[in-house]
């Protein structure tokens, strides 16, 4: 079965730079969510899209935006990083009308020196 | 607000022994509960689910029963395997709309032969 694709898997980045990452959700699935998980924390919710449209927001920063996609992939655009954005990026996926289960894909790990 | 409380490890055990790991919630409403597994070095798997009170959650040897008079999701094996260890997450999300998960700080399983 499809799963929810994450691109890249690694990325490495210099303070004050920006970065774009990428989710593909599982096919016919019509909510992303993007969700931050520091060192040894748990997976902190960030912000979500239903149907193209921003439908809730977490702790995501000023300095992070994100959108969905016509195709429904959805991006989050990192700018001016931070050390303290060393992260794993998780994009989940869900299927409003039905499931309540998000899916989650293998993340990205970002690394900001 | 919603929370998820669940023991702090790290839990070590001998290859066949009992496994609980206890998660209690606070939510408002009646949310749906779920165990998410990480692996090391990998994405957030879905282990199980149960969305509403008495309901028993079970998948590869691992159950966990909804207990809305407790406010408990209780993690149980009764024989763990090497393979087992892992980061294992308690969630919660309440369920209207596409609400995003909210997640205790997991409890890392290790199991030794």
């Amino acid at each position: 079965a499809a799963g929810v694709i994450q691109s890249p898997r690694h990325l490495i980045k210099e303070k004050r730079e920006t970065a774009t990452l990428k989710c593909y959700p599982i096919p016919r699935h019509d909510t992303v969510y993007w969700y931050q998980q520091g060192p040894g924390q748990d997976p902190q919710f960030l912000i979500s899209f239903y149907e193209k449209m921003q439908s809730d927001k977490g702790s995501i920063p000023d300095r992070f935006s994100a959108q969905q996609f016509s195709d429904y992939h959805s991006e989050l655009n990192m700018s001016s990083l931070e050390l303290g954005d060393s992260a794993l990026y998780f994009c989940a996926s869900s299927l409003i009308a039905g499931q309540e289960t998000q899916y989650f894909g293998p993340g990205t790990r970002l690394l900001v020196l | 607000g919603n929370s998820v409380t669940q023991m702090e490890g790290p839990v070590t055990l001998s290859e066949e022994a009992f496994l609980t790991i206890n998660c209690t919630y606070t939510a408002t409403g009646y949310p749906s509960l779920f165990w998410y597994v990480q692996y090391p070095g990998e994405g957030l798997q879905l282990l199980l689910k149960a969305t509403k009170a008495d309901d028993k959650g079970s998948n590869k040897g691992f159950e966990a029963t909804y207990r809305k008079e407790t406010t408990s999701f209780h993690l149980e094996k009764g024989s763990v395997q090497v393979s087992d260890s892992a980061v294992y997450f308690c969630a919660l999300r309440v369920l209207w709309g596409n609400t995003p998960l909210v997640f205790g700080k997991g409890t890392r399983l290790s199991v030794i032969a």
